[in-house]
């Protein structure tokens, strides 16, 4: 069964305190694995697409990873502003839809 | 910058009743999508629609729930008869090909 954990549940950081956020995967054929961040109350906002070992993106602060079991999204130097809950996903090749894990909340301090 | 829009933001209804949640996805997009939030749970699959029918349900997806693409641009989810357990964020998403899912803002459901 295709399947998503996500650590820490919860992460506190001070402002410019670098930090990563751990996803754990298990899938049949990785289509691809997705990041999004989520505010309260809203939907999930796309960050990254990864598609195979050894890629990497990044944008602005944030900076995503992919191994065959795993992903890290590494925070460097992060600010009160992004602050939310970040969402790990996974694609199966065999399917549409996104097995999502239960997220990590990051609270960043000024 | 496109985005997928969703009403309404919050939905209130009594157990029982049908409600109709609406969605218009990115308009170039072919592949859309309704997944459910139960508050303080993951994000839960229910059912993906291309090419005017489903493609995909999950298990919750059952006969008391179905989807519509009525016209060119809107896409909605019914529910015939509401429970207690229906209560969630409902979140509407689109995607163009093999590329990644956007989502709405969700609509809140509330059943009493």
């Amino acid at each position: 069964e295709d399947q998503v954990t996500q650590s820490p549940e919860a992460l506190r950081l001070q402002e410019g305190e670098s930090s990563s956020l751990n996803c754990s995967y298990t899938v049949s054929g990785l289509r691809g694995l997705f990041w999004y961040r989520q505010d309260p109350g809203k939907g999930p906002e796309f960050l990254f697409t990864l598609y195979s070992a050894g890629e990497e993106k990044e944008k602005e602060r944030l900076k995503a990873t992919l191994t065959k079991k795993e992903s890290f999204l590494h925070i460097t130097a992060p600010k009160p502003e992004d602050s939310a809950t970040y969402l790990c996903a996974v694609q199966s090749v065999f399917t549409n839809k996104l097995i999502f894990g239960t997220g990590t909340l990051l609270a960043v301090q000024p | 910058e496109p985005e997928v829009t969703q009403t309404p933001s919050h939905q209130v209804t009594q157990m029982g009743q049908e409600v109709i949640l609406r969605c218009v996805p990115i308009s170039n997009h072919l592949y859309f999508y309704w997944y459910r939030q139960i508050l303080g749970q993951k994000v839960e699959f229910l059912v993906s629609f291309y090419n005017n029918e489903i493609s995909e349900k999950s298990e919750i997806f059952d006969d008391q729930f179905s989807v519509e693409r009525p016209d060119g641009s809107n896409f909605t989810l019914k529910i015939r008869s509401t429970k207690l357990e229906d209560s969630a964020m409902y979140f509407c998403a689109s995607k163009q090909g093999t590329y990644e899912q956007y989502f709405g803002p969700g609509t809140r459901l509330t059943v009493t």
